[in-house]
């Protein structure tokens, strides 16, 4: 699975949009970019995930560049809630892949 | 829906004994997986079943850790002769068979060998 670039931390404050972007050069045609985050003491949650198309559900929207090697995530009304590690990955479409994890990035939202 | 369920949530024990942890998974859902989490790190795949099947185990896996899903419901990861670097947070996830499938993560067990 190609490797992720993300910055370790970021703040956002409460109410406004939070972008987490998230590098990933060396993607194959076949890859999905997936965001899952995890909040302190729980396991990981799925937020989204896409191959080429901009992609939003509930949670949050994923802009992934025409070339593929970058994307953002945007949470577009950040809570207090929303603290969390953010983890950008990219995983072979193929049923049963395991996901490699990253470090994240740390997302604080502030009041 | 009662989620992935693990137990138990903190365990600690001292260098040389053995552990076994126990995840419930989402009902229905036939893959289970089990990863591993150091502080400050994002978790790392330890192993995965299909069913009762355990179809790929990574290399973190050594050979004083097994896991079993008997039955292809609950799964148990056992550490035998347990060392300080063992301690860490152990991760269970669940998902359906299919492509592109979303990974639904248990609590996990905090694990502190002494």
């Amino acid at each position: 699975d190609a490797k992720t670039t993300q910055p370790p931390s970021m703040d956002c404050a409460e109410g406004r949009a939070a972008n987490l972007p998230c590098n990933h050069s060396t993607i194959s045609g076949n890859e999905y970019v997936y965001w899952y985050r995890q909040i302190h003491s729980q396991g990981p949650q799925y937020i989204i995930h896409g191959l080429k198309n901009n992609e939003t559900n509930e949670m949050a929207s994923l802009i992934i560049t025409e070339d593929r090697k970058s994307s953002t995530l945007i949470l577009p009304h950040a809570t207090l809630r929303d603290t969390a590690v953010y983890y950008c990955i990219v995983r072979v479409a193929s049923s049963g892949s395991r996901l490699t994890f990253g470090e994240g990035t740390q997302l604080t939202v502030n009041p | 829906d009662t989620g992935v369920s693990q137990d138990p949530r903190h365990k600690i024990t001292k260098r040389g004994q053995n552990v076994t942890f126990r995840c419930d998974p989402i009902s229905e859902h036939n893959r289970l997986y089990w990863y591993r989490q150091t502080l400050g790190q994002g978790p790392e795949f330890l192993t995965y079943f299909q069913n009762e099947a355990q179809l790929e185990k990574s290399r973190l896996l050594s050979d004083r850790f097994s896991a079993e899903r008997p039955k292809g419901s609950f799964s148990t990861l056992e550490i035998q002769r347990t060392e300080q670097g063992d301690s860490a947070m152990y991760l269970c996830a669940s998902s359906p068979q299919r492509i592109n499938e979303k990974l639904f993560f248990g609590s996990g067990t905090q694990l502190s060998v002494l």
